[in-house]
């Protein structure tokens, strides 16, 4: 494994403003994924940050609302865009070494709250 | 489609004393299972995972699961409970013939150990 860091831990932000999270990881990795997790809910997948292109969104995810950027195999942002009280979530950079059959390593998570 | 069914939202256990958390899981291929816990303000720290093999894989902090193909089961076992245990703990599931991070994770149990 290795050490995987997500700044800022936590952040209290205005509605109507954009906050930018940073995955960082200490080796190169295959893949990186951004997760929300909403209170008291289970995790759903934003999308894969891919290297030099578009990220791949899920279901009910938009690049406007959640932009990413992959400048390289060891960083991603993700910005969550024209806050909501609907939000407020813990955002989770999740990183596999190799695709397929591996277990999935997470951040700490972001915690957001949007007042 | 996967899904992953955790049946008790709270688990309830005396310090010392055996515990038990339930998963099942439903995948068209064959199955690839994981443990995550989470404990308070922190991201997913990877517990055990079964891809193939002994039925019974052992994992982090003297946690264990038992693989259940006939019932679909991958429930989260320990002999002997601790206080320090007491998090919230996720099984996920990943269907082997696809690729990406296809992880489904389940709703989540809380664990509360008493001292």
């Amino acid at each position: 494994s290795a050490v995987i860091s997500q700044k800022p831990s936590r952040d209290i932000c205005q509605r109507g403003t954009s906050l930018t999270i940073q995955c960082q990881v200490d080796s190169q990795v295959t893949m990186m994924f951004w997760y929300r997790q909403q209170p008291g809910q289970s995790l759903t997948l934003i999308a894969t940050a891919n290297q030099g292109s578009e990220a791949t969104y899920e279901s009910g995810f938009v690049i406007d609302k959640f932009p990413i950027s992959r400048p390289n195999l060891t960083f991603s942002t993700l910005t969550v865009s024209n806050m909501s009280p609907e939000d407020s979530s813990i955002y989770l950079c999740s990183v596999e070494w190799t695709e397929g059959v591996t277990e999935a390593f997470f951040g700490q998570g972001t915690r957001l709250t949007v007042v | 489609a996967q899904s992953v069914a955790q049946p008790e939202d709270q688990v309830n256990v005396a310090e010392g004393n055996p515990l038990t958390v339930k998963c099942t899981y439903s995948v068209s291929g064959n199955p690839y299972l994981f443990w995550y816990v989470q404990y308070p303000n922190r991201g997913l720290q990877f517990l055990l995972k079964y891809i193939t093999g002994d039925n019974l894989v052992k994992g982090s902090y003297g946690f264990e699961a038992e693989f259940n193909k006939s019932q679909t089961s991958f429930h989260l076992k320990k002999p002997s409970a601790l206080v320090s245990d007491s998090a919230l703990y996720f099984c996920a599931v990943r269907d082997s013939h696809q690729y990406g991070q296809n992880f489904v994770f389940g709703p989540g149990t809380r664990l509360s150990v008493l001292p």
